[in-house]
């Protein structure tokens, strides 16, 4: 089966500028979500949605962070104004849900690394 | 305090040795699963390994086995016979709470162990 796809793979952008990242996941996965990954350490997550609804979003900067995914399949995420210490990469996972489902792994896509000069 | 802890920033291995990555876990939750990924140098996080905190067995997936010992709180992943291939991070992550159609299920990743298989 096709993993998850991310585009781009690599960005760079000034500081205060806007990006956006996309994701398609896995198909027949309801859940998605959105990690930072900060050079030298693990990822973080930043947001998880069940089909097209916000499940977890307590971890995402909502002052300069969005993310939507309109049609529960793919989901993009937009930074505005980024900020130096969004540097990092970007990485989006999707998994299987439902009960019995509780042993599946989030399965990850290559991620975007992005660069804030 | 930490939800995953790793405590080897970095580990030097021969070739055919075998490997233990230690992970110690914090978690007030009765129902959790233990992930382990691998990262190489390419970016991408690949899926090793998961341990259920009801599972009564070690999960053991060709040549990784988790050591798992709940009343411990730890959860160390084992290589047996190392290859050079193995050289990559290794993050240990924790999923809390019980997935029934849906909840807040967002994995906690440790800091990382870099990993270096020498020849």
């Amino acid at each position: 089966e096709a993993g998850v796809a991310q585009s781009p793979r690599y960005k760079i952008i000034e500081k205060r500028q806007s990006v956006a990242f996309w994701c398609n996941p896995i198909s027949g996965h309801a859940t998605l979500y959105w990690y930072q990954q900060i050079l030298g350490q693990g990822p973080k997550l930043l947001i998880q949605f069940q089909n097209n609804g916000v499940v977890d979003d307590s971890q995402l900067p909502k002052d300069r962070f969005s993310a939507e995914r309109l049609k529960g399949v793919d989901s993009t995420l937009k930074i505005q104004p980024a900020k130096l210490e969004d540097s990092a990469v970007y990485l989006c996972a999707s998994s299987l849900e439902g009960a019995g489902y509780s042993n599946q792994p989030q399965h990850f896509g290559d991620g975007t690394r992005l660069s804030i000069l | 305090a930490q939800k995953i802890t790793q405590t080897q920033p970095g580990m030097f291995v021969q070739e055919k040795e075998a490997v233990t990555l230690d992970c110690t876990y914090d978690t007030s939750d009765q129902s959790y699963g233990l992930f382990w990924y691998k990262q190489p140098s390419s970016g991408e996080m690949i899926f090793l390994i998961y341990q259920g905190s009801y599972d009564e067995q070690n999960a053991t997936e060709g040549r990784y086995s988790l050591n798992f010992q709940k009343a411990r709180k730890s959860a160390n992943l084992v290589i047996s016979a190392s290859q050079l291939g193995d050289s990559a991070m290794y993050f240990c992550a924790m999923r809390e709470g019980r997935r029934s159609g849906g909840g807040a299920d967002g994995l906690t990743f440790g800091k990382g162990t870099h990993l270096i298989i020498q020849p």
